[in-house]
């Protein structure tokens, strides 16, 4: 079984810049989440998907983040206008109702500078 | 608000025995896992406690007491390739199951 699927793994880009990561999750997962992990820390959640709804995003910051699942299955998730403070990996991760582990992708390393 | 601590580092030996405690404040609680991340990796699995007790799953075992906010993961018999960081982290329910993960326990063993 194929795992969780992101690209691209790295990424630079200059502050102000503009930038979006793709994710692929598990075939047949209905949830999708998006957390960032800054160096030293533990994964924080920024938004999860049910199928193509989102069911919880209040802890991603709307003003320069955004994040869509079209058709309920893979998902992009976007910043913009970026900041240094945006630095870091963003994981995807996706799990099937009624397991209750998720299933994380490799991640993308973002560096803003 | 939600609070996970554990502890930032530990070092332990090559064949021994190693407990990494976790303590919670959450506003909900559906369930405590332990995630196993090696640097630049993905973290990956490692256990699921929704009871109070004691789960086992070969070298790696894990503890929850709710009442108390706690749990332990237990890593027995360690190995080189058991240097990683330990992610304890909660599901607080709420009809979202997104979880709030610790700060992550850098656990180093020494020959």
């Amino acid at each position: 079984e194929a795992g969780v699927a992101q690209s691209p793994r790295y990424k630079i880009i200059e502050k102000r810049q503009s930038v979006a990561f793709w994710c692929n999750p598990i075939s047949g997962h209905a949830t999708l989440y998006w957390y960032q992990q800054i160096l030293g820390q533990g994964p924080k959640l920024l938004i999860q998907f049910q199928n193509n709804g989102v069911v919880d995003d209040s802890q991603l910051p709307k003003d320069r983040f955004s994040a869509e699942r079209l058709k309920g299955v893979d998902s992009t998730l976007k910043i913009q206008p970026a900041k240094l403070e945006d630095s870091a990996v963003y994981l995807c991760a996706s799990n099937s109702r009624g397991i209750a582990e998720a299933f994380f992708g490799q991640g993308t390393r973002l560096t803003v500078v | 608000g939600q609070n996970i601590d554990q502890p930032t580092e530990m070092t332990a030996t090559e064949g021994a025995i190693v407990q990494i405690n976790c303590t919670y404040q959450t506003s909900g609680f559906n369930g405590l896992f332990w995630y196993q991340q090696h640097a630049g990796e993905a973290p990956t699995f490692l256990s699921y406690n929704v009871l109070d007790g004691l789960e086992e799953k070969g070298r790696f075992s894990s503890f929850l007491s709710r009442s108390k906010g706690y749990s332990y993961l237990l890593l027995k018999e360690l190995q080189m390739k058991d240097s990683a960081s330990y992610l304890c982290a909660v599901d607080s329910g709420g009809g979202a199951d997104g979880l709030t993960f610790g700060k992550g326990t850098h656990l180093i063993i020494q020959p």
